[in-house]
């Protein structure tokens, strides 16, 4: 079945510091892919999307690009701020129609000290 | 427009007794879906409803688990006979027609004592 694989955390960093978390996945055909963070004692936020190989979904300074060659969807900030420490978690929903349920990562925590 | 409210916020159950969750979409939204999310853990899919219907249900434990989606009212996630096992954070999220992405509730953390 369709999975998300995402690496191992915590990660902590420096203010400004450059981020990358990566994320890989399992589906067959061309799923959606989803970034979605949750900040403490919250829900989740959906964070930003790509729904095509080659995409590149942004926002509030994040990028991730679908890499269908490499089935990832890393997440990248190129200087992250203390208002960015939160659990972040890459997830997909199967290819061939809309309303499915999502797939998760089991999330990686992000700690970012001034 | 409102977001995708859940309540209550924070339920505490002995075990043995009945815990219901409930989960009103964003206005326009007829999709529903309930995950479970343990502890150090992602969330976990339980079941996909749409108005009346059950579409998903692949997710759901098979016993003292159900949901539902009347045509009016909230969405109810209904767990019989709570056993310490089921405390965890319940989220319920929403989407409209045709869309991929899914928007959360703030969640329901049940704690089982």
């Amino acid at each position: 079945g369709d999975s998300v694989t995402q690496m191992e955390g915590p990660v902590t960093l420096s203010e400004e510091a450059f981020l990358t978390i990566n994320c890989t996945y399992t589906a067959t055909g061309y799923p959606s892919l989803f970034w979605y963070v949750q900040y403490p004692g919250e829900g989740l936020q959906l964070l930003l999307k790509a729904t095509k190989a080659d995409d590149k979904g942004s926002n509030k300074g994040f990028e991730a690009t679908y890499r269908k060659e490499t089935t990832s969807f890393h997440l990248e900030k190129g200087s992250v701020q203390v208002s960015d420490s939160a659990v972040y978690f890459c997830a997909l929903s199967a290819p061939g129609g809309a309303n499915s349920k999502l797939t998760f990562g089991k999330g990686i925590t992000l700690s970012v000290r001034p | 427009n409102a977001g995708v409210m859940q309540n209550p916020r924070h339920l505490v159950r002995r075990r043995g007794q009945e815990a219901r969750l409930r989960c009103s979409p964003m206005k326009g939204h007829s999709h529903v879906y309930w995950y479970r999310q343990l502890p150090e853990e992602g969330l976990k899919f339980m079941v996909y409803l749409q108005k009346e219907n059950i579409i998903d249900e692949s997710g759901m434990p098979k016993e003292r688990f159900s949901a539902e989606f009347p045509k009016e009212g909230p969405s109810i996630l209904r767990i019989q006979q709570v056993v310490r096992g089921d405390s965890a954070a319940y989220f319920c999220a929403s989407s409209p027609e045709g869309a991929r992405e899914q928007y959360f509730g703030p969640g329901t953390r049940l704690t089982v004592t």
